[in-house]
């Protein structure tokens, strides 16, 4: 049974800061991973995957992977209130349609 | 907003009895999820579907839970025989490829 570790558990960053999330997976057959974000009484969303080694940047968010060390984070830069949410790590392996195995998230609180 | 439609919403049930939720899939995508979030977050997978046929499935799910997605009809999750434990949200997911997971509102379960 895979495990995923995600951490912080919880984090608190100031508005206009930066928030880095970490992930690391016990699965040595990842091939990639989601991250995903769950506002509060809302379904998660896919917010962005990565594939290969490096970094990808989307907006604000920055993600990297370090597939020798399994290892994945999530950066977000100028951080919103907005972005206050559970943050979900998503590992995936074992074909397209296998299941994925959630993390139990980080949530993030941003405050003005 | 989610195209995956959740029915109902809410789920209030004494012990012992059957609870059944609905899902109708985002169109077009044959493969479907379904997973239990507890309130601490913690996501557990369920069960999986491409088209009418089961993909994957936990132990849990064999014994008093049972899932079937139906052609031209919602997929449904139905627990027998309801316990206490099994209060959560229960999150069904339609995939089209490479486990993009689009999440509908899901169906919060309260076992009095």
């Amino acid at each position: 049974q895979q495990k995923v570790q995600q951490s912080p558990e919880s984090l608190i960053v100031p508005e206009g800061g930066m928030a880095s999330l970490n992930c690391t997976s016990s699965d040595r057959n990842v091939d990639y991973f989601w991250w995903y974000r769950q506002h509060s009484g809302k379904s998660p969303k896919m917010l962005m995957s990565i594939f290969s080694n490096g970094e990808k940047e989307e907006g604000r968010f920055t993600v990297h992977l370090n597939k020798a060390s399994l290892h994945t984070s999530l950066h977000i830069r100028d951080s919103q209130p907005s972005d206050s949410a559970l943050y979900l790590c998503a590992p995936h392996s074992g074909g397209s349609n296998a299941k994925l195995t959630f993390g139990k998230g980080t949530k993030l609180s941003v405050k003005s | 907003n989610s195209k995956v439609i959740q029915t109902p919403r809410y789920l209030v049930k004494g012990q012992g009895q059957k609870a059944k939720m609905r899902c109708i899939p985002e169109k077009g995508h044959p493969v479907v999820f379904w997973y239990q979030q507890n309130k601490n977050n913690e996501f557990k997978f369920l069960i999986n579907f491409q088209n009418q046929e089961v993909l994957q499935q936990i132990d849990m799910t064999e014994k008093r839970f049972s899932a079937e997605c139906p052609s031209n009809s919602p997929c449904s999750l139905e627990i027998q025989s309801s316990e206490a434990g099994d209060s959560a949200l229960y999150l069904c997911a339609s995939s089209l490829l490479v486990n993009t997971l689009y999440f509908g509102a899901g169906t919060r379960l309260s076992v009095l």
